[in-house]
Parts: structure tokens; C-alpha cells; sequence
């Protein structure tokens, strides 16, 4: 398997514009999860879905976040407008189920550059 | 909700000794303790996790220890080599993972 994919690598966009970032999960996991990372805040979960349903956005920032699941093996986080202060590193994982003890796999990563 | 404390944020190590990263905890209720390595460029990768029901547990040169009571749990890396430079984060879950800040591991030639 190729591990879990993330699209764009590298986003360099203007304050206001669109941005949406892509992520394909592991074949066969049934949860998925968005992260931000900062160095000022570390790792931090913003969402995450089971079986492509949303359980829980409370670590959604603002309005201007939004995810998506249509599919099992689709998910987009978008920021609109994007503002410089959200930029950072935002990685995509997959897991099994939510049970505890599910190893969570992580993507390289998306660098989101906000000028 | 969980909230995780994870020290020191920066640890230097002469290759060969060994290191040691210390995390806290708040909900007691947590009963899953994985602990994740980042490489630069790279996502977090688990490197070993531990249950509530034990109190330690080894692979080859990495260990962890955990106490419920104290609700304190450790990583120990020993005889480090130069490829354990990377960031460390500790982490507890119940239902969802919450993550520590993680520590910037050095290893000294």
C-alpha cells in the first residue's frame, strides 16, 4: 500500500484566496484525521470522521475551516478566505476504527505558506 | 477534556548514552499511551504504544513505563545511535489522541 496521500506537498497562496488541501486514506481504514502543526501549538487535531461521517470539528479554529468525506477514500480540508496566521504544516491520518490501540498513520504532510 | 505534558521540549544526548522524554497526563480515564517519531519532512510515525493494563513495555533499545496512579508515563531510548535525532511525541487516548508537544531529541557524535 502506498500509505496515506496528500495533495499538495507544498501550497504557497495570498491572504483571502481559496485553499484546499487533499487526502487519500489507507485502502480499508475507517477513520480519518486532520492535523495542524505549529511550533507554537504543536500538533493539533481539527477533525476527524468514521466512516466517512464527522464525530468530532471542535478543534476546527474558525468558520473559515471546513472538511469533507464524500468517500471512503477522499478528504478535503478547505480555509476560505486563507489568513498568514494559518499557515503551517497539516497532515492527514488514517486508522482501522477508533478504537483505542488503532495505530494511526500519518501523511507527509501539506506546508501551507499564507503571504 | 485530556490535556498532555511532555518534557523537556529539547533533549541533547552523547551517542551511546541513553534518553529519557517524561509526559503527564489529566484524564484518568485514558487508556492508551502511543508514542510517535517525526523525522524531518516526514509525518509522525508510532514506534510503541502502551495499554493501561501494563506498566512497562520494551523493543530492543526503546522502552516505556507507564504509572496510572501518578498518571506519568516515559519513554527511555537506550545505547542511542545517530538516527534516533528526531522529534518525539507522547500521546493519551481514550477515544481520540490527544499529543503532547513533543521533543526535539539531538544525538552528540
Amino acid at each position: 500500500d502506498a500509505g496515506v496521500i496528500q495533495s499538495p506537498r507544498h501550497e504557497v497562496t495570498e491572504m483571502g484566496q481559496e485553499v484546499t488541501l487533499r487526502c487519500k486514506p489507507i485502502s480499508g481504514h475507517n477513520s480519518l484525521f486532520w492535523y495542524r502543526q505549529t511550533m507554537m501549538r504543536g500538533l493539533e487535531l481539527l477533525i476527524y470522521f468514521n466512516n466517512n461521517v464527522p464525530i468530532d470539528d471542535s478543534g476546527m479554529p474558525e468558520d473559515r475551516f471546513s472538511a469533507k468525506m464524500p468517500n471512503a477514500s477522499f478528504s478535503t480540508l478547505k480555509i476560505q478566505p486563507s489568513e498568514p496566521r494559518d499557515s503551517a504544516v497539516y497532515f492527514c491520518a488514517s486508522s482501522l476504527s477508533l478504537a483505542a490501540g488503532n495505530e494511526q498513520y500519518f501523511g507527509p504532510g501539506t506546508r501551507l505558506t499564507v503571504t | 477534556g485530556e490535556n498532555v505534558e511532555q518534557h523537556p521540549s529539547t533533549l541533547s544526548v552523547q551517542e551511546g548514552d541513553s534518553a529519557v522524554i517524561k509526559c503527564t497526563y489529566s484524564d484518568s480515564a485514558s487508556n492508551y499511551f502511543p508514542w510517535y517519531k517525526q523525522e524531518l519532512g516526514k509525518g509522525p510515525q508510532l514506534i510503541i504504544d502502551i495499554r493501561s493494563n501494563v506498566g512497562e513495555k520494551k523493543d530492543q533499545r526503546i522502552a516505556v513505563t507507564l504509572n496510572k496512579t501518578a498518571k506519568h508515563f516515559s519513554l527511555h531510548i537506550t545505547e542511542t545511535q545517530p538516527e534516533d535525532s528526531a522529534v518525539y511525541f507522547c500521546a493519551a487516548s481514550l477515544d481520540k489522541i490527544i499529543f503532547g508537544k513533543g521533543t526535539r531529541l539531538h544525538i552528540l557524535p
